[in-house]
């Protein structure tokens, strides 16, 4: 059976600290999708990052970076000198099933970075 | 950019009366799906929907729950009678076939409120 984890539920720091998002997945299909989902205050579900299971290369995108590591069914998202505007609920997502598969997600971590 | 139309944003409604929830999916997508989030909680798959059937559902998806696409344009919730705990934001979305790009594209949701 296909999981994603987030172990942490709630993270609190402080303005311009980094802070490192947990996400570890289980399957065992061969070729599979991971996204970040950002769920601001107000509800919508705003895409952050698509990775295929093929491709293992870190990405950078400004203040946020992926860590992709397959060795450890891992997909970590770090913030790099958070903002109070960073604060929100953080969605790891995992498609599996090919083409006619369908999207699962973590639990949540609510992130709350404090002026 | 394309976007996905989801009416009405909130929705108020007495426990036991039908409700329908309703989508407008990107047009040239090909596989649709209904989430639900429970305030404060994950988001939860409930259905997916492939060349005008169900491919996939949970088990919330009882058999108080349909779908349909009446138009070709149009996807739709039903609720056949709500309960309390139907109360939650339904996500829908949609996304195209092309491979290697599973991209879901997220409508901004329904908050049903059943009381």
């Amino acid at each position: 059976a296909q999981k994603v984890t987030q172990a942490q539920t709630e993270i609190s720091v402080v303005e311009k600290e980094d802070v490192t998002l947990d996400c570890v997945y289980e399957t065992r299909d061969t070729t599979y999708y991971l996204f970040w989902y950002k769920q601001p205050p107000s509800g919508e579900l705003v895409f952050l990052i698509r990775r295929n299971s093929f491709d293992e290369q870190n990405e950078i995108s400004g203040r946020y970076s992926w860590n992709f590591q397959k060795s450890t069914s891992s997909f970590n998202f770090t913030i790099t000198a958070s903002q109070v505007v960073d604060s929100a609920v953080y969605f790891c997502a995992f498609h599996y099933g090919g083409s006619q598969g369908n999207l699962i997600f973590g639990k949540g971590t609510k992130l709350s970075v404090k002026p | 950019e394309p976007e996905v139309t989801q009416t009405p944003s909130h929705q108020v409604t007495q426990m036991g009366q039908e409700v329908i929830l309703r989508c407008v999916p990107i047009s040239n997508h090909l596989y649709f799906y209904w989430y639900r989030q429970i305030l404060g909680q994950k988001v939860e798959f409930l259905v997916s929907f492939y060349n005008n059937e169900i491919s996939e559902k949970s088990e919330i998806f009882d058999d108080q729950f349909s779908v349909e696409r009446p138009d070709g344009s149009n996807f739709t919730l039903k609720i056949r009678s709500t309960k309390l705990e139907d109360s939650a934001m339904y996500f829908c979305a949609s996304r195209n076939i092309l491979p290697g790009n599973y991209g879901y594209t997220f409508g901004s949701g329904t908050r049903l409120t059943v009381v």
